[in-house]
């Protein structure tokens, strides 16, 4: 089974709003929390990470909001743009450095 | 700087051939993985190799084998290709500890007919 469920499968934002893709865990040994950004025919790169000893980390646009409680991790894009249309991938791996990504999420950024 | 390579970056077989996909690292990087991208599956880790002369299975190696020839390449086998194997193939490094940065390569895009 998928250790990291991600939500929704595809998103589409209006230029200028904001995005919203949810990711939760069951295994509470995770300690370290990215989200990658992958662009059509490209590997994925990292956008931004997290650890569980913070509830939020904001660079730039780009926001994790982390409920260690409800083992649930976010990434928020505020004002969203088209370059931001890629596919993200939340992800957690433990002291192993082994990593479990979710399923993606496609974002498509409207003009 | 190159980071991460692969090689081949398209490759067509047929059910029961075999072949390796090649993946080296210019970043004096630990560990190296394997991953496969699927469809709604994200991606999944096959083989992982925290440092040079050790590998672990991930959560699909059936199928598959690894070689961690050096510190800086490993590289992924397929005795016996099935039409389940058609997939995009990820190579990745990270420097082992605390950080845990991965780095991608481009991907090896693989159909099995």
């Amino acid at each position: 089974q998928q250790q990291v469920k991600q939500s929704p499968q595809s998103l589409i934002v209006q230029k200028g709003g904001i995005s919203i893709i949810n990711c939760a865990y069951e295994n509470t040994a995770f300690d370290y929390f990215p989200w990658y950004q992958q662009f059509p025919g490209k590997g994925p790169a990292l956008l931004i990470a997290i650890r569980p000893d913070v509830s939020e980390k904001k660079e730039g646009r780009f926001t994790i909001s982390f409920n260690k409680s409800a083992k649930q991790f976010s990434l928020h894009i505020m004002d969203s743009q088209p370059g931001d249309s890629a596919t993200y991938f939340c992800a957690a791996s433990k002291m192993d450095n082994k990593f479990y990504f979710g399923s993606g999420t496609k974002l498509n950024v409207k003009p | 700087n190159a980071g991460v390579t692969q090689t081949p970056k398209f490759q067509v077989l047929k059910t029961g051939q075999s072949m390796t996909l090649q993946c080296a690292q210019d970043m004096n990087h630990n560990s190296m993985y394997w991953y496969r991208q699927d469809p709604g599956m994200g991606l999944r880790l096959i083989y992982y190799s925290a440092s040079e002369g050790t590998t672990d299975k991930g959560e699909v190696p059936n199928g598959y084998n690894v070689s961690r020839l050096n510190k800086r390449e490993f590289s992924l086998r397929l005795e016996s290709a099935a039409p389940s194997q058609t997939s995009v193939y990820f190579c990745a490094s990270s420097e082992q500890g605390v950080a845990g940065e991965l780095f991608f390569g481009e991907g090896s895009r693989l159909t099995v007919l």
